[in-house]
């Protein structure tokens, strides 16, 4: 199936600084690349639509001043948490699907996040 | 909106038992339902896709069906492995989203 590849797979940052996490597609082209964050015992929740050359769609009570989101090219979209605190301490996956209809979602290996 | 419920939360059971994974969702206007597996600390692994338009998809041991009219999926593992240890999560696609279950913890003991 298709590869997305998500780096750096652990980070640890202090309060206050940035973290950017990268979503590579690596064997086809992702016009549409997906955030999820994921806490313990709880379904994966949507944060935001990563739109190739265009602004991310957020959903409802995503900070979009907090988690940044470029989609720059075809095969990479990026998720910045910006000035992080320990409540954002999580598990982030970037997903994509290798076409517009019916097809499969693939999923990067996730970002474990710990903001001490 | 869209729910997706799996239960039970979690499942522990001996080595060669075959199983039974249920999925529901409330909305049977989608595109596709998708089981995934995902490991302690580490991504989804898709398993199966399902189209609207399909009853079942099976791959090795791994059988999946779709009920859409009633809203429910099963993912069938036969001869469960200690190696199938791990949460199932089902999703399904309405329009671009992906709407998730919470999943399914499933431990098979040697």
């Amino acid at each position: 199936g298709a590869v997305v590849s998500q780096h750096p797979s652990r980070v640890i940052c202090k309060s206050g600084t940035s973290v950017k996490i990268e979503c590579r597609s690596l064997d086809f082209q992702a016009t549409t690349m997906f955030w999820y964050r994921q806490f313990p015992k709880k379904s994966l929740m949507l944060m935001a639509t990563s739109n190739e050359g265009s602004k991310a769609t957020y959903e409802q009570g995503v900070e979009k001043d907090k988690f940044l989101i470029n989609h720059a090219s075809l095969t990479l979209s990026t998720l910045t948490v910006t000035s992080a605190h320990p409540e954002d301490s999580s598990f982030y996956i970037c997903s994509a699907f290798q076409d517009r209809r019916n097809t499969e979602a693939f999923f990067g290996q996730g970002t474990r996040l710990t903001v001490v | 909106k869209q729910e997706v419920t799996q239960i039970p939360a979690a499942l522990s059971v001996p080595e060669g038992e075959n199983l039974v994974l249920n999925c529901s969702f409330t909305d049977s206007a989608i595109y596709n339902l998708q089981w995934f597996r995902q490991d302690p600390g580490k991504g989804l692994t898709s398993l199966l896709l399902i189209q609207s338009s399909q009853r079942e998809q099976t791959s090795g041991r791994l059988n999946a069906s779709l009920d859409k009219s009633s809203g429910r999926s099963t993912l069938y593992i036969a001869a469960s492995q200690p190696g199938d240890s791990a949460t199932y999560l089902c999703a399904v696609r309405g329009s671009e989203k992906l709407v998730f279950g919470k999943g399914m913890k499933l431990t098979v003991n040697p």
